[in-house]
């Protein structure tokens, strides 16, 4: 199975803040990435599939790279309503699909 | 609007069973790849099952192989996971999910709670 590991597990941050989060398969996953927002009580939402495709109705802060086995999310201006788990997900070597374990992005 | 909408869950002790269902709409149900994924209190995402669009193909996460079965019925845009010999393990909230496979998990259900306890 291919491993996923999200760094930081979780970070602080102001609004108006440029934020990065980072996402290592244990093997190469081309850009099969894609990241998701959960925020407290609720489901998780797609923000980017294939690695840097903005999914539908997702505010064009949000942004992603890479490929191979490194990723990035970058929120380029933090808004208030950002503040929320944010996950990364491979679907390159199904089954099983797996998951980062996720970054808590909190207000500083 | 893509809607999807589980239900079934609920309190069950240890070694019991449910059905999970989640009915589908807002898209052609018959077409899409669709996947069960669970969220245990205070963790992450976890994905225990898909399913091809037509049911043909079904796949498993090894913690519940031979536990849990997953299938649709095309004719009642409606997904089914069939959870037994539960464990205290298996308490979480179970996402009903378009997508799987190579593809995005674009939509979510609201989820539903399975809690394994005596």
């Amino acid at each position: 199975d291919i491993q996923m590991t999200q760094s930081p597990s979780s970070l602080s941050a102001s609004v108006g803040d440029r934020v990065t989060i980072t996402c290592r398969a244990s093997e190469s996953i081309s850009s099969y990435l894609n990241w998701y927002q959960q925020k407290p009580g609720k489901a998780p939402k797609l923000l980017i599939y294939t690695a840097s495709s903005l999914q539908s109705g997702v505010p064009s802060r949000f942004s992603g790279s890479g490929s191979g086995t490194d990723f990035t999310l970058t929120i380029s201006s933090l808004q208030p309503e950002d503040f929320a788990t944010y996950y990364c997900q491979q679907s390159y070597s199904t089954p099983p699909i797996t998951f980062g374990q996720g970054t808590r992005l909190e207000i500083k | 609007e893509v809607q999807l909408v589980e239900s079934g869950g609920g309190l069950v002790q240890p070694g019991g069973s449910l059905r999970l269902s989640c009915e589908a709409s807002g898209f052609t149900f018959s077409r899409h790849a669709m996947s069960w994924v669970r969220q245990a209190p205070g963790k992450g995402l976890e994905w225990v099952s898909g399913i091809s669009g037509s049911g043909g193909s079904t796949d498993y996460a090894d913690s519940v192989k031979g536990r849990f079965t997953i299938s649709r019925d095309n004719s009642k845009n409606t997904l089914y996971l069939q959870v037994n010999s539960l464990r205290a393990d298996d308490t979480a909230v179970y996402y009903c999910v378009n997508g799987g496979s190579y593809y995005p998990l674009d939509y979510w259900g609201q989820g539903t709670l399975v809690t394994v306890s005596s």
